[in-house]
């Protein structure tokens, strides 16, 4: 079935530097993806979406890349504050397919 | 701000009790969704019902049933609580337009089975 997983369960940053968490996808059919952010004893807030027709999209302070070729996509967040310490997700729908697939989450520490 | 609420931070049940967790929007959403988050695991859908009454299953619908009487109000039962229900419960919803993706959920209910 499809899938959604993320490379890393951990990622360490220091303040400053630019953040760069992957994800992985197995179906080549998934057509829109989307980054959620949980800080800690809340719920996932939504951060930036990008459809499968594009290959890169920009927010505020965070760009996602997405590469069909490798069933790819990233979240690069620029100049890590300390506020972005969170776990990030990636998540992804599938074409005739009516819910999102969440991967496993990467939680990003920023040092200071 | 949409505003999602759910009725516990925490819960303790005991093996075989019926749990209720209730769920509720402030913005007219069509679209509301049940989840478990599991270390490791990610979140993983329950049930979601796209209009009042209506209901689908998720990916892991079994030992859990759903009600959706008002608009804003989506209550997920656990008819016969275990210990593998024990778990971090979210609810989200979000509008029509934009279907299952921007969704805005809760922030969470920790349920403790004994």
């Amino acid at each position: 079935g499809e899938s959604v997983g993320l490379h890393l369960p951990t990622l360490s940053v220091q303040e400053g530097d630019n953040s760069i968490i992957n994800c992985a996808y197995s179906n080549s059919a998934s057509d829109y993806f989307i980054w959620y952010k949980q800080e800690s004893g809340k719920g996932p807030q939504f951060i930036i979406d990008i459809r499968s027709n594009m290959d890169k999209r920009q927010g505020q302070r965070v760009t996602v890349l997405l590469n069909k070729t490798v069933k790819h996509l990233s979240l690069q967040i620029a100049a890590t504050q300390p506020g972005d310490s969170a776990v990030y997700f990636c998540a992804g729908t599938f074409s005739n397919d009516y819910k999102l697939s969440f991967g496993a989450g990467t939680t990003v520490t920023v040092r200071a | 701000d949409v505003k999602v609420t759910q009725s516990s931070r925490y819960l303790v049940k005991r093996t075989g009790e019926k749990v209720f967790l209730e769920c509720v929007q402030d913005m007219d959403h069509e679209n509301m969704f049940w989840y478990r988050q599991d270390p490791g695991l990610g979140l993983r859908l329950i049930y979601f019902s796209y209009d009042v009454k209506m209901k689908e299953k998720g990916d892991i619908p079994e030992g859990y049933s759903v009600s959706r009487e008002k608009k804003e109000r989506f209550s997920l039962i656990l008819e016969s609580a275990s210990t593998n229900q024990t778990s971090m419960y979210l609810c989200a919803s979000s509008t029509r337009t934009s279907g299952i993706g921007e969704q805005f959920f809760g922030p969470g209910t920790r349920l403790t089975v004994l």
